[in-house]
């Protein structure tokens, strides 16, 4: 079975802080990872994509890594700022069909000034 | 450009009615997918829509069931609902082609009483 696992579930962190998330996943055969934010009552959005070709993306103070031969991925945050604080998601497409996406629970994230 | 819209935000129903929820896609994007958060199982696909067709499909019961337009809006509709439909049902849209990123709504939130 195919599955997401994000580690920790929950994640406090004084402002100013570099910090890291993880992503694993069972099934190493991807195609390509995206890494979300959820903010509460809102819907998701779009991060960083890394397509199984590539290692890693860059987008501001974040920068997303992918190791397809352990199954895992890591979203890096630099600097945090209050601003950061919601839930990440991470979620893998296993081929072709863009829209099937298999998410992790997510870690939220809280940032404190 | 103006993102992926879904009517209604909010719903109450009740047990052994039907809902239908709506989503128009971002401007150019004909692929829609349909996805349940719940707190306990997370994110789950539901389907796909590309063009009208189906593409994919979730492990959802036959209750759930979609369409999408010749504009790319989509519908998904809900029959003889459950308590343990409550959820908020996302909508994203994307780009045809691989390794396009998933463009998300708000959300409707359907609360079954």
């Amino acid at each position: 079975k195919q599955e997401v696992t994000q580690i920790p579930a929950a994640l406090s962190v004084p402002e100013g802080e570099n910090l890291v998330l993880n992503c694993s996943f069972t099934d190493s055969a991807i195609y390509n990872l995206q890494w979300f934010r959820q903010d509460p009552g809102k819907g998701l959005t779009s991060l960083l994509l890394i397509q199984s070709s590539q290692r890693e993306q860059t987008s501001g103070r974040l920068n997303a890594s992918l190791d397809k031969s352990s199954g895992r991925s890591t979203l890096y945050i630099a600097a945090s700022q209050p601003g950061d604080s919601a839930t990440y998601l991470c979620a893998v497409n296993y081929g072709g069909s863009q829209g099937n996406l298999i998410f992790g629970k997510g870690t939220k994230l809280s940032v404190k000034p | 450009k103006a993102g992926v819209t879904q009517t209604p935000r909010y719903l109450i129903k009740t047990r052994g009615q039907q809902v239908t929820l709506s989503c128009s896609p971002i401007s150019g994007h004909r692929s829609v997918s349909w996805y349940q958060q719940t707190p306990g199982q997370g994110l789950q696909f539901l389907f796909e829509y590309f063009s009208e067709t189906q593409r994919n499909k979730g492990n959802f019961p036959g209750r759930f069931s979609g369409r999408q337009f010749s504009n790319s809006r989509s519908e998904m509709n809900v029959s003889t609902l459950e308590l343990g439909d409550s959820a908020l049902y996302l909508c994203a849209s994307s780009l045809a082609g691989g390794n396009q990123p998933q463009h998300f709504g708000d959300g409707t939130r359907l609360s079954i009483l």
